[in-house]
């Protein structure tokens, strides 16, 4: 089982629409979660911390389950400038130490 | 807002030469990562440094690796001898604390020929 699985999408919404990504995790000592966006050929950009007891951040809302081992992400009103990778990490913490793992990423794209 | 740069944007180098890409991290973080990402694919986890020595290395970062942190304040990763399946974006990152979230650099896209 991979570590953190995401959907690839494409996942291709009208504008206005409400869109919801989903990763799991395979590693019940993962410590911390986010979400991060990547638009074509550029870095990752945090997009939001996840908590436990839900977060929100303008059109955006990010869910944690750990019992599930599962991630959300809510994007309500979508904008053209949404349509972008959105990808999934869990903060490991190994050997004392913290590192990133990535899912393979959720594409967006939101249409006119 | 303070950010992560590297040096140089684009590498084009020949297989089996050294490769040198660096990274300022932000000024008052402690806690440094390399990361790779193969065209098409996703990202992956390399090597994390603090404290002036390398505290994590994955699968990937074999022998031709190496990582320095040679002033206070530049950070870089060198490929001895480098190959054809190096060729990605390399994404350095930083943080304050390790639980905290890492802020990446806008990558220094590698090409061997």
């Amino acid at each position: 089982r991979k570590e953190v699985e995401q959907d690839p999408g494409p996942f291709n919404v009208p504008e206005g629409a409400t869109v919801a990504f989903n990763c799991t995790y395979s590693n019940s000592a993962s410590q911390s979660f986010f979400w991060y966006r990547q638009d074509c050929r550029k870095e990752p950009k945090l997009l939001m911390s996840v908590y436990s007891s839900g977060n929100e951040d303008g059109r955006f809302t990010a869910q944690l389950n750990r019992a599930s081992q599962y991630i959300s992400l809510l994007i309500r009103d979508s904008k053209l400038s949404d349509s972008a990778t959105y990808l999934c990490v869990v903060n490991m913490l190994s050997s004392g130490t913290y590192k990133y793992i990535f899912g393979t990423g959720t594409r967006l794209k939101v249409l006119a | 807002e303070p950010e992560v740069t590297q040096t140089p944007s684009h590498q084009v180098t020949q297989m089996g030469q050294e490769v040198i890409l660096r990274c300022v991290p932000i000024s008052n973080h402690l806690y440094f990562y390399w990361y790779r990402q193969i065209l098409g694919q996703k990202v992956e986890f390399l090597v994390s440094f603090y404290n002036n020595e390398i505290s994590e290395k994955s699968e990937i970062f074999d022998d031709q690796f190496s990582v320095e942190r040679p002033d206070g304040s530049n950070f870089t990763l060198k490929i001895r001898s480098t190959k054809l399946e190096d060729s990605a974006m390399y994404f350095c990152a930083s943080t304050e604390q390790g639980a905290q979230p890492q802020h990446f650099g806008d990558g220094t896209r590698l090409s061997i020929l």
